[in-house]
């Protein structure tokens, strides 16, 4: 079965830093992949994904990710971050081809806080 | 685009009592709906998947008679947990896919329900 580990649990960073976020997958075959980002107290919203293509996905709110493929990693990225970008980040995987979306796995969480 | 609308957000309920979180599509009809739960500084772990008209499937380790899971209409997924104790406390996810509108898997998430058992 696939896993997804995120490298970090909690990230505190400073208004204008630079944001990298891990995640590495474990799987097999191929996979799609997904951002989430859970701000306080609202639902889950997809902030980028990547199926195939370019390896560079660019996302909403200026954040990208990077799938390295012989690297099973898939990192988050913004150049700078802002106060609004508090927030928990999961990392996804799903099975390419996985129509019923059983095998959707998260990672855990890495929650960041950006202090103004 | 899709909306999934989860309610109530928060419960705090006596140890032994039932509880019931109700999982809305609300411009889409959702066959399928997901039931996540989630414990501290973990991820997301899926309970069940809900099917419109038949019997949930549940992950290994759910209890399906705790965890009671009716998805009657296109637009609606319940989950009662019954006879709810404090480890039952947990954050509450459900999850639809709106098959029609895309070709990204289209999952959207609700809020999220905070359930205490006290």
């Amino acid at each position: 079965a696939q896993s997804v580990s995120q490298h970090n649990h909690h990230v505190i960073l400073s208004e204008a830093a630079s944001l990298e976020l891990g995640c590495n997958y474990s799987y097999g075959g191929t996979v799609n992949l997904f951002w989430y980002v859970q701000y306080p107290g609202q639902h889950l919203q997809l902030l980028l994904k990547y199926f195939s293509g370019d390896p560079l996905v660019k996302g909403i709110k200026g954040f990208e990710a990077e799938f390295i493929k012989s690297k099973f990693s898939f990192n988050l990225r913004k150049p700078s971050v802002q106060w609004s970008d508090t927030a928990e980040y999961f990392c996804a995987v799903i099975p390419e081809g996985d129509n019923y979306g059983q095998n959707f796995v998260f990672g855990p969480g890495t929650r960041l806080s950006v202090l103004p | 685009g899709a909306v999934v609308s989860q309610h109530p957000s928060r419960v705090i309920c006596k140890s032994g009592t039932s509880v019931k979180i109700e999982c809305r599509s609300l411009d889409f009809q959702a066959t399928t709906m997901f039931w996540y739960r989630q414990f501290p500084k973990q991820s997301l772990m899926l309970m069940a998947t809900s099917n419109e008209g038949s019997k949930a499937t549940y992950e290994q380790g759910v209890e399906k008679d705790k965890f009671l899971i009716n998805h009657a209409s296109l637009t609606l997924s319940t989950l009662t947990v019954a006879s709810a104790h404090p480890e039952d406390s947990s954050f509450y996810i459900c999850s639809a896919r709106d098959f029609a509108g895309s070709n990204n898997y289209g999952y959207t998430f609700g809020s999220g329900t905070r359930l205490t058992v006290v």
